[in-house]
């Protein structure tokens, strides 16, 4: 089955811990970018990747990183979390640019 | 820079009547435009694309959206509503010379269908 996946789905953790949410997609997607939906502002774009080892900034990079050293992985990283990071995040996918993108089931993230 | 307009947050509406959620962007060069749709507790999935061609794009659930460049518009309707159609519907749109594939959501429309 075609699918993103992300783990963990849920997280409690407080300020300043380091964590990292995984993504991995399965369909050879070139393309893959994380977003976050905060209410009343839709999503917000926080990263994306062109392909392997190309990463750039979307809108809202500040506090986060990302890798792409594998095709099918693109997990973000948060160095030291902040309470202005909590949000339900998704990773997305998808074939090229401007094709449809196909999305997780989100994680949502609590800190303390 | 690029904006997209989800002109109402809510639309409460009865089973079996008819819906339209409007959705207008702002881009000066050519565009993708996708609706999504969210259940609770899930991710995004997708409704409906216009990539080009015809400018009328139907789901296989009963959704429509038509493209009007002129009005920079790519409004959703459904001509009979159903319970399960309640959920969170976002416009978005990708726009092309750039080619980073990034998507501008809208803020999202709650659709509350009622018995």
């Amino acid at each position: 089955e075609a699918q993103v996946t992300q783990n963990p789905r849920y997280l409690i953790t407080v300020t300043g811990k380091k964590l990292t949410v995984t993504c991995s997609q399965n369909m050879n997607h070139e393309y893959m970018s994380w977003y976050r939906q905060d209410p009343g502002l839709g999503l917000r774009q926080i990263y994306y990747s062109m392909n392997v080892e190309v990463t750039d900034k979307g809108d809202v990079p500040e506090g986060y990183k990302v890798s792409r050293k594998e095709k099918r992985n693109f997990p973000l990283i948060l160095e030291s979390p902040s309470p202005n990071q909590t949000s339900l995040y998704f990773c997305a996918s998808s074939l090229s640019s401007h094709q449809p993108q196909h999305f997780g089931d989100g994680t949502r993230l609590s800190i303390l | 820079a690029q904006s997209v307009t989800q002109l109402d947050s809510q639309v409460p509406v009865f089973e079996e009547a008819p819906v339209e959620l409007r959705c207008n962007y702002s881009s000066s060069v050519s565009v993708y435009l996708f609706w999504y749709v969210q259940y609770p507790n899930q991710g995004l999935q997708l409704l409906l694309k216009y990539l080009s061609g015809s400018t009328l794009v139907e789901s296989i659930n009963g959704f429509e959206a038509e493209f009007n460049k002129s009005q920079t518009s790519f409004h959703l309707r459904k001509p009979s509503v159903h319970i399960s159609d309640t959920a969170e519907y976002f416009c978005a749109v990708s726009s092309g010379p750039s080619n980073t594939g990034k998507l501008i959501f809208g803020q999202g429309t709650t659709l509350q269908v009622k018995p």
